[in-house]
C-alpha cells in the first residue's frame, strides 16, 4: 500500500536550534518527493520537492531535505529555527505522471520555544 | 506570482443543500486537482482533471460529487446533497506538465461548514 508516515505528531524545538522533521514513505514507483507547509488559517506551501538527482536539496525559507532510498525516507532539517516556523509540516508522495494524485503524511505540528 | 485562488473563503450551508467550490487555477496549468483535509486529519485526494475530463480520482470522490470547468479559467468542485461529514477544507491546486514534474500549487482553501 502507497503510504508517507511522519512519526512525530508534535515537535518543540527552541528558536535557534536545529530541526529535523521525519518522514517514512511507502510507494510502488519511482516516488517523488515534496514538504509543504501549513500555517494555522492557510493552504499548503511548497517547501521542497525531490524528483531526481542530488539527493541533498535545497528549499524555501533555509529548509533542505535529504531523500534516501535504501531508508525511504525523506527527512526535513533545518539547521537554526526561528519562531514563524511554527506551523504544521506535511510530507507527501507522488508519481512521475501528472494527474496523480499526491499521497500525505498526518502532518507535524512544529512549535517554537524562546 | 502566479497562484492558485479559490472562493468563497468559507461556506455554511444545510445538511442535504448542493454547494460549487471554485477555483481559478494557475493560467498555463494544465492538470487541476481538489484535495480535502477534515479537521485535525491530514489531506486527502478527490480528483484530479485533464483535458475536460477525470484523469483519476479516489474512493471519497463518489457520485455525490462532480468536477467541471465551465470556461477558460474556472475549475468547480459540486458537491449535490451536502453531509455533515463533509465538513472540511477543500483545497484546489493545479500543475504543469509532466515534463517540469508534478509539482501541485495549491490554493489558500474553502472551509466548508454542514449544519
Amino acid at each position: 500500500a502507497q503510504s508517507v508516515t511522519q512519526p512525530d505528531i508534535h515537535i518543540t524545538v527552541s528558536e535557534g536550534a536545529s530541526l529535523e522533521l521525519r518522514c517514512n514513505y511507502s510507494y510502488g514507483a519511482t516516488p517523488y518527493l515534496f514538504w509543504y507547509v501549513q500555517s494555522p488559517g492557510q493552504g499548503l506551501q511548497l517547501l521542497l520537492k525531490y524528483f531526481s538527482g542530488d539527493t541533498l536539496v535545497q528549499g524555501i525559507k533555509g529548509f533542505e531535505a535529504e531523500f534516501k532510498r535504501s531508508q525511504s525516507s525523506f527527512n526535513l532539517r533545518k539547521p537554526s529555527v526561528h519562531w514563524s516556523d511554527a506551523a504544521e509540516y506535511f510530507c507527501a508522495v507522488g508519481a512521475k505522471k501528472a494527474g496523480t494524485a499526491l499521497i500525505f503524511g498526518k502532518g507535524t505540528t512544529l512549535s517554537v520555544s524562546s | 506570482e502566479p497562484e492558485v485562488t479559490q472562493t468563497p473563503s468559507h461556506q455554511v450551508t444545510q445538511m442535504g443543500q448542493e454547494v460549487i467550490l471554485r477555483c481559478v487555477p494557475i493560467s498555463n496549468h494544465l492538470y487541476f486537482y481538489w484535495y480535502r483535509q477534515i479537521l485535525g486529519q491530514k489531506v486527502e485526494f478527490l480528483v484530479s482533471f485533464y483535458n475536460n475530463e477525470i484523469s483519476e480520482k479516489s474512493e471519497i470522490f463518489d457520485d455525490q460529487f462532480s468536477v467541471e470547468r465551465p470556461d477558460g479559467s474556472n475549475f468547480t468542485l459540486k458537491i449535490r446533497s451536502t453531509k455533515l461529514e463533509d465538513s472540511a477544507m477543500y483545497f484546489c491546486a493545479s500543475s504543469e506538465a509532466v515534463a517540469k514534474g508534478h509539482e501541485q500549487f495549491f490554493g489558500p482553501g474553502t472551509r466548508l461548514t454542514v449544519l
